[in-house]
């Protein structure tokens, strides 16, 4: 059973098309995130929503719209897709929004090619 | 500038060889966190640090919390190739935000 499940695993597009990545966790938390992770490695949180509230909105594009429809799903809508959208997305849960006093567990990631 | 520098960004050793990775920082953690990631997959979490001085292994991997609670470091014992991956370490400065360092990327080599 995987704990926080994210699809697609990989996707192409093209610039200017709207795409949509999907999250769901099966371990019964409250709280969900999604991260960007550059091609240098670095992993940085976009959002987090807890029990479909959304608490953490960094500075990120307004493209970039997140839904939670339940507290087990979180979905990442983006809109106009640019080159500098290409990345791995994570997607993680928590039993809390505790940041680093509570363990997240991360999906497998989806890695977006924009060309 | 990122609130928490991991040195050294990569590491290439052979296998029963020893290292160690930093994770520094001129902010006050209440916890650090260290993660592992593995190409193709979600990072995932080894071990969190709360105390100052800290110490603590798993393993063949030493976690230590520096005494300020404003750095930490991994030393992994005899590595072996299934150490190889990228290790993160993470804290929450404030409002409940994860952040990440840069990342060491680990090759440990047969």
């Amino acid at each position: 059973d995987t704990a926080v499940s994210q699809t697609p695993k990989y996707l192409v597009t093209q610039m200017g098309n709207d795409k949509s990545i999907k999250c769901e966790q099966n371990l019964g938390h409250d709280t969900m995130y999604w991260y960007k992770q550059d091609s240098k490695k670095f992993l940085k949180i976009m959002f987090s929503y807890n029990n479909k509230e959304l608490i953490i909105n960094e500075t990120v594009p307004n493209r970039f719209s997140p839904k939670s429809p339940d507290k087990a799903h979180l979905n990442l809508h983006i809109n106009s897709l640019e080159l500098g959208d290409s990345a791995v997305y994570f997607c993680a849960s928590s039993p809390s929004p505790a940041g680093g006093e509570d363990t997240q567990y991360f999906g497998p990631g989806t890695r977006l090619t924009v060309l | 500038t990122q609130l928490l520098e991991q040195s050294p960004q990569f590491l290439s050793i052979q296998e029963g060889e020893n290292l160690t990775v930093y994770c520094n920082s001129s902010s006050v953690f209440s916890s650090l966190q260290w993660y592992r990631q593995e190409p193709g997959e979600g990072p995932v979490l080894l071990v969190t640090v709360v105390t100052g001085g800290e110490v603590k292994k798993l393993k063949r991997l030493t976690f230590q919390f520096g005494d300020a609670r404003k750095d930490s470091s991994l030393h992994i014992t005899a590595a072996q190739t299934g150490d190889t991956g990228l290790y993160l370490c993470a804290g929450e400065p404030a409002g409940n935000k994860l952040t990440f360092g840069g990342g060491t990327r680990v090759l440990v080599k047969p």
